[in-house]
C-alpha cells in the first residue's frame, strides 16, 4: 500500500539551531514529492518540490530536502531555525507515470516548536 | 493573483444535514483536488476534477461529491452530516500541463466544518 511516514509527531528545536525532519514513502513508482508548512488554522503553503535531476532541492526561507531513492526518504533541512518557523510540516507524494493521478499522499505531520 | 480562494471560512451544521463547500481555483489551473484534514492528521484525498469531470477518487463514501463548472472552480458536497466528517476541508489547484497530472497542487485556506 501506499504511504508517507514521518517518524516525528513532535519535535522541539532552539532558535539557531539545525533541523532536520524525516520523511519515508512506500510508493512503488517514481515518485514527485513535497514538503509543505501549514500555520495554526491555515491552509498549507508548499516550501519546496522534487520531480526528477538534481536531488537535493532549495525552497523558501532557507529550507532544502534531499532525495535519496535507496532510503526512499526526503528529509527537510534548515542550518538555522528561526522562531517564526514553529509550524506543522507535511511531506508529500506522488506518483509519475502514465497512470499518474495527480492524487497525493501525506504523511501524518511534524509539529515543530522553536524554543527561544 | 488571488490564489486558491474557498468559502465559507467555518461552519456549524448538526448530523444529517447537508453542507456545500466552494472553491474557485488559481487563475491558468484547470484541476480542482479536494481533501479533508481531520484534525491532528494530515491532509486525505478526496477526488479531483478535470474538464467538469470527477476523475479519480479516494476512499471516501459516496456522501461526498463534488461539481466543477466551466469556469474551473468546484463544489464539495456531503450529504447525511456525521460528526466523523468535522474537519478542515482543503482545496488545491493544479494546471494539467503537457499531459501530466504531475504538478505542483497550491492549496486554499480551508472550511473550517464542525458537524454538532
Amino acid at each position: 500500500a501506499q504511504s508517507v511516514t514521518q517518524p516525528d509527531i513532535h519535535i522541539t528545536v532552539s532558535e539557531g539551531a539545525s533541523l532536520e525532519l524525516r520523511c519515508n514513502y512506500s510508493y512503488g513508482a517514481t515518485p514527485y514529492l513535497f514538503w509543505y508548512v501549514q500555520s495554526p488554522g491555515q491552509g498549507l503553503q508548499l516550501l519546496l518540490k522534487y520531480f526528477s535531476g538534481d536531488t537535493l532541492v532549495q525552497g523558501i526561507k532557507g529550507f532544502e530536502a534531499e532525495f535519496k531513492r535507496s532510503q526512499s526518504s526526503f528529509n527537510l533541512r534548515k542550518p538555522s531555525v528561526h522562531w517564526s518557523d514553529a509550524a506543522e510540516y507535511f511531506c508529500a507524494v506522488g506518483r509519475h507515470g502514465s497512470s499518474n493521478t495527480g492524487k497525493l499522499i501525506f504523511g501524518q505531520g511534524t509539529t515543530l516548536q522553536v524554543k527561544p | 493573483d488571488a490564489g486558491v480562494t474557498q468559502s465559507p471560512t467555518h461552519l456549524i451544521k448538526t448530523r444529517g444535514q447537508q453542507v456545500t463547500l466552494r472553491c474557485s481555483p488559481k487563475s491558468g489551473h484547470d484541476t480542482v483536488s479536494w481533501y479533508q484534514q481531520a484534525l491532528g492528521q494530515g491532509p486525505q484525498f478526496i477526488f479531483q476534477y478535470y474538464e467538469e469531470e470527477e476523475r479519480q477518487r479516494g476512499n471516501f463514501p459516496d456522501r461526498f461529491s463534488g461539481h466543477q463548472f466551466p469556469n474551473y472552480s468546484s463544489e464539495l458536497n456531503v450529504n447525511a452530516l456525521l460528526l466523523g466528517d468535522s474537519a478542515l476541508y482543503l482545496c488545491a489547484s493544479s494546471p494539467r500541463t503537457s499531459g501530466s497530472w504531475a504538478n505542483e497542487q497550491f492549496f486554499g485556506p480551508g472550511t473550517r466544518l464542525t458537524v454538532l
